[in-house]
């Protein structure tokens, strides 16, 4: 099991506006930056918001990174249907020496 | 563009080594920042970190892991390993290399990918 929470799964309809969740701790989001990645079906993983809630060049403006304390958000508005994919959060975890942690991943279903 | 391909046996059996290789092209591995990365996806889903080689060739791996992996380069290939000894089947994945650009964890990009199966 993930040290990092996101729900299973997540669905909208075109148009839309959808939240995704990361819950974490002290150790790994309440100290460090969250990345997200999208994974499209048969693809890998390809990042999508890093530091929190900057997004790479290319990568549209209805995606937004939130962070609060020890949990994260995932924002796609205007929902549209190639948003189908799972979605990642990702943090660096303290404990210990140290490690990269991704979440469970979320399934989003556009309607 | 940076691009990175992943090649290496897609079936070991289990108490065995599974190796695998990065080929890193449109770029040079030996560019200073960067932390080269493996990365496995379990077939339920789940993304696992394995570990980096940092461009000065200083290693980190994840503490689950640490004790049964290697990365290493080969410069004049420009390429980096993977070596995961003493497999069993839930090191059936697929397996994705990746480069750490300013952070560790700042994935981008990624190789396709590659499926190892653990099966006797």
């Amino acid at each position: 099991q993930s040290v990092l929470t996101q729900p299973p799964s997540a669905s909208g309809t075109p148009g839309q506006r959808v939240t995704i969740s990361c819950s974490g701790s002290s150790s790994n989001i309440g100290n460090n930056d969250v990345y997200w990645y999208q994974q499209l079906p048969e693809a890998a993983p390809k990042l999508l918001i890093y530091k929190n809630n900057q997004r790479p060049s290319g990568v549209p403006d209805r995606f937004s990174g939130y962070k609060s304390g020890t949990s994260a958000s995932l924002a796609i508005s205007g929902l549209r249907s190639e948003d189908e994919a799972d979605y990642y959060c990702a943090a660096w975890d303290d404990i210990l020496t140290g490690r990269v942690l991704f979440g469970g991943g979320t399934k989003l279903a556009v309607l | 563009q940076v691009q990175l391909q992943e090649s290496g046996p897609g079936l070991v059996k289990p108490s065995q080594t599974l190796s695998l290789t990065c080929t890193v092209s449109g770029g040079s591995i030996n560019s200073g920042g960067y932390y080269w990365s493996w990365i496995r996806q379990h077939p339920v889903k789940g993304l696992e970190w394995i570990g980096y080689i940092y461009h000065s060739g200083s290693t980190y791996y994840n503490p689950s892991l640490r004790s049964r992996v290697t990365i290493s380069f080969d410069m004049s290939k420009n390429q980096f390993s993977l070596r995961l000894i003493s497999v069993t089947v839930a090191d059936t994945a697929v397996y994705y290399c990746a480069r750490g650009s300013t952070t560790v964890i700042w994935f981008d990009p990624w190789g396709q990918g590659t499926l190892v199966t653990v099966s006797s």
